[in-house]
């Protein structure tokens, strides 16, 4: 099992949806967990991070967090076409600062 | 500043032949790392340095590949002999610190092996 679980996709919603992407992570001690958007032939840029249970809100974005379950989602409200990227989760497993990566979940915003 | 700055951007190379990945990390960053990132496996960690020494080098896939960093404004990462399997992507990262949020991501060396 990978440490940090991501559904490739891609996932496709229309224009004005909410674009739900989950993530699910295998190291129970994780502290800190972050949402990196990618567009196409780019450099992964943050987009969000967490470190708490519960929601957390920016913008167009929240971030959830449940560490029971150990998973984290990013919604994207009012989606875009601009929006449209790949969508990876990172997670610093307990003890470290160094971030683990998901494979990414591959976003379509069809207008 | 230019940002985290890496060369070439796009390499093709024959099997067996030495490549050679450069990167430059923003000024007063303190770490640098190396990750690889393809279809299969997604963005691995490869290596990363503090204050240009070797932290980390659990990620590098076999004895082909090095890292170094000669000074603070200067890594490289070089594969020899290189294999079609290692082609991918390659970014350079840099931080000031490992409790900033961000990873900083140069924009990445796209290497194609035949």
């Amino acid at each position: 099992q990978k440490e940090v679980e991501q559904n490739s996709g891609p996932l496709s919603v229309p224009e004005g949806a909410i674009a739900s992407l989950n993530c699910t992570y295998s190291d129970r001690g994780s502290q800190s967990f972050f949402w990196y958007r990618q567009y196409s032939g780019k450099s992964p840029e943050l987009i969000m991070f967490i470190y708490s249970n519960g929601d957390k809100e920016d913008g167009r974005f929240t971030a959830q967090l449940n560490k029971a379950s150990q998973y984290v989602s990013l919604l994207i409200r009012d989606s875009q076409p601009s929006d449209s990227a790949t969508y990876l989760c990172a997670v610093n497993r307990g003890g470290s600062y160094i971030p683990t990566f998901g494979r990414g979940t591959s976003l379509i915003v069809h207008p | 500043d230019a940002g985290v700055i890496q060369s070439p951007r796009h390499e093709v190379t024959e099997m067996g032949q030495e490549v050679t990945l450069r990167c430059k990390p923003i000024s007063g960053h303190d770490y640098l790392f190396w990750y690889r990132q393809t279809m299969m496996r997604g963005l691995e960690l490869l290596i990363y340095f503090n204050n240009n020494v070797p932290i980390d080098d659990s990620g590098m896939p076999e004895d082909r590949f090095s890292a170094k960093m000669p000074n603070a404004s200067f890594s490289t990462l070089k594969i020899q002999p290189s294999e079609p399997r290692d082609s991918a992507v390659y970014f350079c990262a840099s931080n000031p610190s490992l409790r900033e949020e961000t990873q900083y991501f140069g924009p990445g060396t796209r290497l194609l092996v035949l």
